[in-house]
């Protein structure tokens, strides 16, 4: 089945600052990839996705990049704000019967 | 943020206690799931139902028993719990089973003494 890598697993960045968070997934038939942001005492929320037809989207602060070759997919959050603070997961699916496979979780602190 | 509700939201249970967390969703969703998060595994997926049928049982304790009576009600039975079963149990739906967004519940947070 479906393996996803998640690093690193603590980041703590300064406000305004660039973060990256990357994972590798071990199916390469997968083909979407789905981030999750959970703030402190709140549930898991979608914040952006993408499918294995495009290599890069992106949504304001935020963009996902795709290597399908590499097998690897990374967040990118530029001009971090402290609301940004909070556990980032990545996941993977390769088929539209079976659940998403999630990564173990990236706690991102935002430092003002 | 009401879409999908779980009750109770705390509980504490004895080991040889019986109980039963509950979630419904009121999206209209035909896909479920029970997820365990703890420190030690964040996101571990336990149960998964596609319009009422079981389609995942990811090797979970025979004492985590899970119930899907219709699309918008799931319910998971414990009994004779771990202390070691103490963690954050997450509901979750979708339209459908795979690529669709999961909208989460507030989660029960369960201790087990």
């Amino acid at each position: 089945g479906e393996n996803v890598e998640q690093h690193p697993s603590t980041l703590s960045v300064q406000e305004g600052d660039s973060a990256v968070i990357k994972c590798t997934y071990s199916d390469s038939a997968s083909n979407y990839f789905p981030w999750y942001k959970q703030e402190l005492g709140k549930r898991p929320q979608l914040i952006i996705d993408i499918r294995s037809n495009v290599g890069e989207k992106k949504d304001q602060r935020i963009a996902v990049t795709l290597n399908k070759t590499a097998k690897h997919f990374s967040l990118h959050i530029t001009e971090t704000q402290p609301e940004d603070s909070a556990v980032y997961f990545c996941a993977a699916i390769h088929s539209g019967n079976t659940p998403l496979v999630f990564g173990k979780g990236t706690r991102l602190s935002v430092i003002a | 943020e009401t879409g999908v509700t779980q009750t109770p939201r705390h509980l504490v249970m004895g080991m040889t206690n019986k109980k039963s967390l509950k979630c419904e969703q009121h999206l209209g969703h035909n896909a479920m799931y029970w997820y365990k998060q703890s420190a030690k595994k964040p996101l571990e997926l336990m149960f998964v139902y596609s319009l009422e049928e079981r389609v995942e049982n990811n090797s979970v304790p025979s004492r985590f028993s899970p119930e899907c009576p219709n699309s918008s009600h799931l319910f998971l039975h414990l009994h004779t719990l771990q202390p070691e079963d103490s963690a954050l149990y997450l509901c979750a739906s979708s339209q459908r089973t795979g690529f669709d967004e999961q909208y989460f519940g507030p989660g029960t947070r369960l201790t087990v003494t």
